[in-house]
């Protein structure tokens, strides 16, 4: 089945601790995407790529690191610099410019919590 | 990306219809509808999007105004499983990534 696969499912973290939130996409899709949501509300972006070795920033990208260095991968780094890190983590792909309205779809999220 | 307005929940009988509603009075020309549910501590799931035309596929209906002000989403034969917060979102292909969800819809169905 062609999805998006998100891991780990939770993740906890020390403070000072860099972690890294792994997503993998098997949909051909050319863009990726990185939201955060916090309790009782929407989703915020962090960071998201339209191509290999292309990205940008979201509008909270401050304590987050990405790399595109494969097509079906897109892996997010909290940093310590993120001073609340604290959220449900979930990742998204589309088409992207060759198909720019088609929707995007979710993995099933990473929950990180500070010790 | 032009606002949308849901109601803060809703409740629906098991088997019966589900029809929720969305304002999106400022929609502009080139602006999709797209609906999403997402079930407690999960990603949200795509159900259906539109342009300006009634859509349907295996999960639900779309049914979008003339004038493109409101569109409702129905789920004919609405589960226990349907049960979710539903968010409509309307966005333009030109948009470089940001699908901006609101509060949704809290969909209750009931026994």
């Amino acid at each position: 089945d062609g999805g998006i696969t998100q891991s780990p499912k939770y993740l906890f973290r020390k403070e000072g601790q860099n972690v890294t939130l792994s997503c993998e996409q098997n949909l051909n899709h050319d863009a990726m995407y990185w939201y955060r949501q916090d309790p009782g509300q929407g989703l915020r972006l962090i960071y998201y790529s339209q191509i290999v070795n292309d990205f940008q920033k979201g509008d909270i990208a401050e304590g987050y690191s990405v790399s595109r260095e494969k097509k079906e991968s897109f892996p997010l780094t909290v940093t310590s610099a993120q001073k609340n890190p604290t959220a449900f983590y979930l990742c998204a792909s589309s088409m992207g410019h060759s198909r720019p309205y088609q929707p995007q779809h979710f993995g099933d999220g990473t929950r990180l919590s500070i010790l | 990306d032009a606002k949308t307005t849901q109601p803060t929940s809703m409740d629906c009988a098991e088997g019966r219809a589900a029809n929720l509603p969305c304002n999106h009075s400022t929609i502009s020309g080139n602006e999709y509808v797209y609906w999403y549910r997402q079930i407690h501590s999960q990603g949200p799931q795509y159900i259906i999007h539109g342009l300006k035309n009634n859509e349907t596929n295996e999960m639900a209906s779309l049914i979008i105004t003339e004038d493109r002000k409101s569109s409702t989403l129905i789920l004919p034969h609405a589960t226990l499983r349907d049960t979710a917060v539903y968010y409509c979102i309307v966005r333009s292909g030109g948009s470089q990534g940001n699908l901006i969800f609101g509060k949704g819809t809290k969909l209750s169905v009931k026994p």
